[in-house]
């Protein structure tokens, strides 16, 4: 149980284009998904939390107009990277759970390569 | 801000052996996950601890959380080559942006040598 899947795994596309990654529960409703960016070698960095029908909630840093978040449903949130620059290349990975202090469940990730 | 330091970073042993990693911080979390990531997938949960002084054993692995609730380890038994892997910490609290979050340490990855 507490299948999430994330798609695309991979993508790889040009300098200024928009790219939308899918994070669903497959057998479970979230009524919270969290988006995470990870860099090489690094540790996982919460990008926002969102909370199904209502405004992601963005940490310090994270532009909340180039990373959209949208989770209009209990299965699935949607992260849209808004014109891809180089430097927005990474491992980015959702994860969802029943609530905010419940266990969380993680995709396997979005490998993301802006040339 | 909180800051899980993880050590060692890097651990390579041979099949058979014991190690322990751990999980430190000045801060303390409500909850403390333990994860397994795989190269180019997404954490997998092992476990979570939730009272200070907690002992859990799944298998081969046994998870405790310090009395004081900032401070974790992971010790594993007779380590196999399956059990290679990114080890990762993570404490559960209050965010910067008054929502809760996972804080994660960077990971101590092992190589279990058969």
């Amino acid at each position: 149980g507490a299948v999430v899947s994330q798609h695309p795994s991979w993508v790889i596309c040009k300098s200024g284009t928009s790219v939308k990654i899918e994070c669903r529960s497959l057998d479970f409703q979230a009524t919270t998904m969290f988006w995470y960016r990870q860099f090489p070698k690094q540790s996982l960095m919460l990008m926002a939390t969102s909370n199904e029908g209502s405004k992601a909630t963005y940490e310090q840093g994270v532009e909340k107009d180039k990373f959209l978040i949208n989770h209009a449903s209990l299965t699935l949130s949607t992260l849209t990277v808004t014109s891809a620059h180089p430097e927005d290349s990474s491992f980015y990975i959702c994860s969802a759970s029943t609530g905010k202090r419940q266990p969380q469940h993680f995709g396997d990730g979005t490998r993301l390569s802006i040339l | 801000t909180q800051l899980l330091e993880q050590s060692p970073q890097f651990l390579s042993i041979q099949e058979g052996e014991n190690l322990t990693v751990y999980c430190n911080s000045s801060s303390v979390f409500s909850s403390l996950q333990w994860y397994r990531q795989e190269p180019g997938e997404g954490p997998v949960l092992l476990v979570t601890v939730v009272t200070g002084g907690e002992v859990k054993k799944l298998k081969r692995l046994t998870f405790q959380f310090g009395d004081a609730r900032k401070d974790s380890s992971l010790h594993i038994t007779a380590a196999q080559p399956g059990d290679t892997g990114l080890y990762l910490c993570a404490g559960g609290g209050p965010s910067g942006a008054g929502s809760y979050q996972l804080t994660f340490g960077k990971g101590t990855k092992l190589s279990v040598i058969p």
